[in-house]
């Protein structure tokens, strides 16, 4: 079934480790994006990626890092985790044709809590 | 820079009742617009999408009309289903880095 993939599903993580969360998609979209939700905030830009190789930084970037070696994976890495990044984390991407005004499909998102 | 309001709720209906979400965006270009649903415990999924002035998105029962001369795009079903209960969240295209800026969603909840 095409579609973004999202792995854990959940996390309680201690404050000062790493943690990679992961995002695969297989329907060969070049943009890919990461955002947080919190209550009462919406969703929130971490970082995004135009295309293998390219990465950016979005609203909210800081303690995140991104990789894009290839088209499908675009993981997402707390260097140091803090408690306030305890949050929901949502991979998505992007179809190409139309560029910025397409919709966006979604992953179902990693629960992350850090004490 | 470019931004989305919706009314935050919670918004609570009894089943078979009309539903008015209000969404309100400021934009510098002419953005798509996009109402996302999220069930509990869920990702984000498209519910339905305007991409110009005056074009009305429709699905499930819901609708929307994109409303450029008031900066709208109200979502209104008109008869809610307890299965309807979700968080709705507004959203438009044209972030700078190709993002969707979202509103900060509203939740439903439809009681029998």
């Amino acid at each position: 079934i095409a579609g973004i993939t999202q792995a854990p599903t959940s996390q309680i993580l201690a404050a000062g480790r790493r943690m990679t969360l992961r995002c695969t998609q297989d329907m060969r979209h070049n943009a890919m994006y990461w955002y947080r939700q919190d209550l009462g905030l919406g969703l929130r830009l971490i970082h995004y990626s135009n295309t293998a190789g390219t990465t950016g930084k979005g609203e909210v970037p800081d303690g995140y890092s991104v990789s894009r070696a290839n088209t499908d994976d675009f993981p997402l890495t707390l260097a140091s985790a803090v408690p306030s990044q305890t949050s929901v984390y949502f991979c998505a991407s992007r179809p190409d044709g139309g560029g910025a005004y397409n919709e966006q499909f979604f992953g179902p998102g990693t629960r992350l809590t850090v004490l | 820079g470019d931004s989305v309001t919706q009314m935050e709720g919670p918004v609570t209906l009894s089943e078979e009742a009309f539903l008015t979400i209000n969404c309100t965006y400021t934009a510098t270009g002419y953005p798509s617009l996009f109402w996302y649903v999220q069930y509990p415990g869920e990702g984000l999924q498209l519910l339905l999408k305007a991409t110009k002035a005056d074009d009305k998105g429709s699905n499930k029962g819901f609708e929307a009309t994109y409303r450029k001369e008031t900066t709208s795009f109200h979502l209104e079903k008109g008869s809610v289903q307890v299965s309807d209960s979700a968080v709705y969240f507004c959203a438009l295209s044209g972030g700078s880095q190709g993002n969707l800026i979202f509103g900060k969603g509203t939740k439903l909840s439809v009681k029998p």
